[in-house]
């Protein structure tokens, strides 16, 4: 069965005190790996989509990695704004085309 | 607006009545997804539409839960009868092309209480 799981499930931070978020995935057909960004009482916000073992994207202070069987998203130096529960999605084959699962998220909390 | 749109923000209702949720999806894109979103919990699939048809209904928890969508546009999610587990904030979000194919956008969903 497919899975996706996240780790931890909540994290608090220094302001400027870095650390990784980990999203860990046994799939079968795995296409494509997403981060979403989501704040209290918002929908998920996109991020980035990783494809392949090796591919790395960044935004700000945010750097998303992927291996064969996890992810890490990187926080550098982060600041209060960056509190906010962030979501990795697998895209999982479906019968005709592929869907996304999700993980429960890592809750993030950033004190100044 | 230029995003995905749901009316209401917040629906309370007893247990027992219907409730109707809406999505008004960014224009132009064809697919769009309900979730639905439990305390503590992942996204949980409900229901793909491409265009107006749905070729995956494989996460309606049961036969009380329905949608459509008309003109490609608009759907509505309803829910019949309603139970206190159905208690959750429920997601729409909306993709160009076909699923799979282009990152999905979301709403801020509608946080339903059954009392």
């Amino acid at each position: 069965e497919d899975q996706v799981t996240q780790s931890p499930e909540a994290l608090r931070l220094q302001e400027g005190e870095s650390s990784s978020l980990n999203c860990s995935y046994t799939v079968s057909g795995l296409r494509g790996l997403f981060w979403y960004r989501q704040d209290p009482g918002k929908g998920p916000e996109f991020l980035f989509t990783l494809y392949s073992a090796g591919e790395e994207k960044e935004k700000e202070r945010l750097k998303a990695t992927l291996t064969k069987k996890e992810s890490f998203l990187h926080i550098t130096a982060p600041k209060p704004e960056d509190s906010a529960t962030y979501l990795c999605a697998v895209q999982v084959k479906a019968s005709n085309d592929y869907k996304l699962s999700f993980g429960a998220g890592t809750t993030v909390t950033v004190r100044a | 607006g230029a995003g995905v749109s749901q009316s209401p923000s917040n629906k309370v209702t007893e247990k027992g009545k219907d409730v109707e949720l809406r999505c008004d999806p960014i224009s132009g894109h064809t697919a769009l997804y309900w979730y639905r979103q439990s305390l503590g919990q992942g996204l949980e699939f409900l229901i793909y539409f491409q265009g107006n048809s749905a070729p995956d209904k494989s996460g309606l928890p049961s036969d009380r839960f329905s949608a459509e969508r008309t003109g490609g546009s608009v759907s509505t999610l309803t829910i019949q009868r309603t139970q206190q587990e159905d208690s959750a904030v429920y997601l729409c979000a909306s993709s160009l092309g076909d699923r799979g194919s282009q990152p999905q956008h979301f709403g801020d969903g509608t946080r339903l209480s059954i009392l």
